[in-house]
């Protein structure tokens, strides 16, 4: 049973760029969250899609944006990249009819690097 | 505002047993969760808590007050491969949805 795939694994972007992340979740999973983890810090929501609506939002800029397809696989898009960016980025999938039962499934995440 | 308190750093014996405490105040409270994250690696799930009391799974346990805002999770009989970063997280959503993670406690089991 396939768990959450995200591409690419690493990735290094100049300042100002753009960039797309992005995630397949779980088998059997239908919600796809987002989290930014700095170094020795927990991870940060951005946001949660649940059929292909962003359904809540952290407190991140309107630089970041996302969207969820229709095989529930989702991409993190971030414009105008700041060094300050420069993070991991994990994918978290769930089951929206477990409840909080199981919690999140992560991927082994995206670090990327704004130089 | 969101506030995840564990501690930063914790030392134990193989064999023995820990406690990881976690305290919280947040806006809202849907339940509380607990990952272990190995260094390079992703968080994998632990526990659940939506409830006052005590889960137990195996050699892990976890306790919820949610008059108190606090939570420990509890590990037995330690073993090395559970050297590890260990992260308290508030659920605010639906399901694991707008989770808020504290910065997680780094147990080191020693010989």
């Amino acid at each position: 049973d396939a768990g959450v795939t995200q591409s690419p694994t690493h990735l290094i972007k100049t300042r100002g760029q753009q960039v797309t992340l992005r995630c397949s979740p779980k088998s059997g999973h239908d919600t796809v969250s987002w989290y930014q983890q700095a170094l020795g810090q927990g991870p940060q929501f951005i946001f949660q899609y649940y059929e292909e609506e962003e359904r809540q939002r952290g407190n991140f800029p309107d630089r970041f944006s996302g969207h969820q397809f229709p095989n529930y696989s989702s991409e993190l898009n971030v414009n105008a990249l700041l060094l300050g960016d420069s993070a991991l980025y994990l994918c978290a999938s769930s089951l929206e009819l477990a409840g909080g039962r199981g919690g999140y499934t992560f991927g082994s995440g995206t670090r990327l690097t704004v130089v | 505002g969101q506030n995840i308190d564990q501690p930063t750093e914790m030392t134990a014996t193989e064999g023995a047993i820990v406690q990881i405490n976690c305290t919280y105040q947040t806006s809202g409270f849907n339940g509380l969760f607990w990952y272990q994250q190995h260094a390079g690696e992703a968080p994998t799930f632990l526990s659940y808590n939506v409830l006052d009391g005590l889960e137990e799974k195996g050699r892990f346990s976890s306790f919820l007050s949610r008059s108190k805002g606090y939570s420990y999770l509890l590990l037995k009989e330690l073993q090395m491969k559970d050297s590890a970063s260990y992260l308290c997280a508030v659920s605010q959503g639906t399901n694991a949805g707008k989770s808020t993670f504290g910065d997680g406690t780094t147990l080191t089991v020693k010989p």
